[in-house]
């Protein structure tokens, strides 16, 4: 059983301020790194997909990091807004014949104005 | 709107009863997954299909039944559930069970088993 681990487990963020948080997992079961924002009532939206060490993504304000080597991914939020309030999940693909994504239990994300 | 639907949203069952959850994608997208999240656990893979066929089944009891009739609709086949089979089931889809092509999740069908 793959252990995806994510911190901190909740985070309330002032409007305006910049944030981060962690996605740890195996380094030895690694293919490929997911990050998803799951905002309340409506579906997961995958914001990143990431393979490579050293590997780091940008979407807006949002971007994220990866080391493989290690076994950890960055998720970074830079002048945090209202609507950046979700439910941040990365989940591992670990390949080997396995087809699915093993998740963490994600990062509550709150921005207070 | 991520072009993943799922019906019904919301559905209570008595243990003895028969259901189904339908999902649904016309994003042209080769494979589709079963996933339950119960509370305060992480989502939970429970069925992979690629190409209509099963490729993983991650020791899901058997009063789950998945369905895949064709590469645009998937169902989950549910009879006579257990009160902790409740949660969220989501539904998902990619192009194809590679994984490095992000996946696109419907909005999840709420199940209370009573």
């Amino acid at each position: 059983i793959l252990n995806v681990e994510q911190s901190p487990q909740s985070l309330h963020v002032q409007e305006g301020d910049s944030t981060n948080f962690t996605c740890s997992f195996p380094s030895s079961n690694f293919y490929a790194l997911h990050w998803y924002r799951w905002e309340t009532a409506k579906s997961p939206e995958a914001l990143f997909v990431m393979t490579l060490n050293g590997d780091e993504k940008k979407k807006g304000r949002i971007s994220a990091t990866l080391n493989t080597k290690e076994g950890y991914s960055y998720l970074y939020i830079k002048g945090s807004q209202p609507e950046d309030s979700a439910t941040y999940l990365c989940a591992l693909y670990s390949g080997g014949g396995a087809d699915g994504l093993t998740f963490g239990k994600g990062t509550h994300l709150i921005i207070q104005p | 709107e991520t072009g993943v639907t799922q019906t019904p949203r919301h559905l209570v069952m008595g243990m003895t009863n028969k259901k189904s959850l339908k999902c649904e994608q016309h994003l042209g997208h080769n494979a589709m997954y079963w996933y339950k999240q119960s509370a305060k656990k992480p989502l939970e893979l429970m069925f992979v299909y690629s190409l209509e066929e099963r490729v993983e089944n991650n020791s899901v009891p058997s009063r789950f039944s998945p369905e895949c009739p064709n590469s645009s609709h998937l169902f989950l086949h549910l009879h006579t559930l257990q009160p902790e089979d409740s949660a969220l089931y989501l539904c998902a889809s990619s192009p194809r069970t590679s994984g490095s092509d992000e996946q696109y999740f419907g909005p999840g069908t709420r199940l209370t088993v009573t």
